[in-house]
């Protein structure tokens, strides 16, 4: 079975500051691993995503994430928060041969001017 | 840049009443699906559709809920008897393959009064 859990329902950051939100999740099978983007009122975006091969993902608008095995994670980061980054941010995993997604409950992102 | 399309956006229906939400997914995906999001909620998978059937249900996909392909180009889900619980937003999502991410469209707020 899958699962995610993103630690933090709230994280505020300043503008120019480190983003860091963090997803651990749980497969019983190797499995695929997303972040969604949602701002106010719209659906859901792509930021990046992980499959197979290099661990460290970079995604749209300058984030990316990296698949650790050993700590079960795939935290999502950037290196300078803008305030255009400000939404609710969702974590999901796949099974490879699953057509289901698990998505967490997602961490509202504030940017701080 | 392809993108899903959900009409209408946003719908007010009285409780028991039946409503139809509707999708375009994107034309070269095979695989469509159904989320929702109660306000404040993670986002809950409630059917995949893929080869003109579905191929996986969640517990909320009762026998009040349907999916609907009728013409090759939309995707339609149907609530027969709409009940207060069933307010939240509607996601239709397609994808290409299982290595991709979902596409999402904007979603349908649904309100049942």
């Amino acid at each position: 079975a899958q699962s995610v859990t993103q630690l933090g329902s709230h994280v505020s950051v300043s503008e120019g500051a480190l983003v860091l939100l963090r997803c651990n999740y749980s497969s019983s099978v190797p499995p695929y691993l997303f972040w969604y983007v949602q701002y106010p009122n719209q659906g859901l975006q792509l930021l990046l995503k992980y499959t197979t091969g290099a661990t460290l993902v970079k995604g749209i608008n300058g984030f990316e994430a990296e698949f650790k095995k050993s700590e079960t994670s795939f935290h999502l980061t950037k290196p300078s928060a803008h305030m255009s980054d400000a939404a609710e941010y969702f974590c999901a995993v796949s099974a490879p041969l699953s057509n289901q997604f698990y998505f967490g409950t997602g961490t509202s992102l504030t940017v701080i001017p | 840049e392809p993108e899903v399309t959900q009409t209408p956006s946003h719908q007010v229906t009285q409780m028991g009443q039946e409503v139809i939400l509707r999708c375009v997914p994107i034309s070269n995906h095979l695989y469509f699906y159904w989320y929702r999001q109660i306000l404040g909620q993670k986002v809950e998978f409630l059917v995949s559709f893929y080869n003109n059937e579905i191929s996986e249900k969640s517990e909320i996909f009762d026998d009040q809920f349907s999916v609907e392909r009728p013409d090759g180009s939309n995707f339609t889900l149907k609530i027969r008897s709409t009940k207060l619980e069933d307010s939240a937003m509607y996601f239709c999502a397609s994808q290409q393959d299982r290595a991709n991410g979902y596409t999402f469209g904007s979603g349908t707020r649904l309100t049942v009064v």
